[in-house]
């Protein structure tokens, strides 16, 4: 079957700009996760999504950050005003249940001129 | 959660066994060793987890020492496919604990 998918593979935008991440997961998962991952570094972990709420949003860095799941499937990470250190690969996963093993999508590579 | 230390970087001939050392030694009773890869441009793979009993599937073994504070993931007959950067992570299973705490790997290079 389809695995995670995410969209757009890349995006390249200017400082001050926003951008919208989409993450669609394996059907059926309830669990849904958002990482970025800085060249040279492990995946760091932003947000948690069990069905439609976030239940762990503990990683977004700040308030421009922001993240929704509102049918429980399909998520988008939404990035206001971006930075040139907000430039990353951002990853996407989902599991069968919150505690289940995570299966990962290939990412979206965001650079920010 | 627990932190993990890992060796920077291997070396492994193809055809060979691949011994990939982790040490976990603040782990508690609740947190489980779980192994994921990332081969180059794409997104971490789920290996093998384990708690206190050595483990092992198509992919890979795992063996936990008994006191719990170190642990090797075997790849038994390594290929070139193999080269990636494995991660080991300690991870509670209980509550909401869901996310995965990424440390920097260790990058196995699988030569001819």
């Amino acid at each position: 079957g389809a695995g995670v998918s995410q969209t757009p593979s890349n995006k390249v935008t200017e400082k001050g700009k926003y951008v919208e991440l989409r993450c669609d997961p394996i059907s059926g998962h309830t669990a849904l996760y958002w990482y970025r991952q800085s060249l040279g570094q492990g995946p760091e972990f932003l947000i948690y999504f069990q069905g439609t709420g976030a239940a762990d949003d503990s990683g977004l860095p700040n308030d421009r950050f922001f993240a929704v799941r509102p049918e429980g499937s399909v998520s988008t990470l939404k990035i206001q005003r971006t930075e040139r250190g907000d430039s990353a690969v951002y990853l996407c996963a989902s599991s069968l249940r919150a505690l289940d093993e995570q299966f990962f999508g290939p990412g979206t590579r965001l650079t920010v001129l | 959660d627990a932190k993990t230390t890992q060796p920077t970087s291997m070396d492994c001939a193809e055809g060979r066994a691949a011994n990939l050392p982790c040490n976990h030694s603040t782990i508690s009773g609740n947190e489980y060793v779980y192994w994921y890869r990332q081969i180059h441009s794409q997104g971490p793979q789920y290996i093998i987890h384990g708690l206190k009993n050595n483990e092992t599937n198509e992919m890979a073994s795992l063996i936990i020492t008994e006191d719990r504070k170190s642990s090797t993931l075997i790849l038994p007959h390594a290929t070139l496919r193999d080269t990636a950067v494995y991660y080991c992570i300690v991870r509670p299973l209980t509550g909401t604990a869901s996310k995965l705490t990424f440390g920097t790997g260790t990058r196995l290079q699988v030569t001819l």
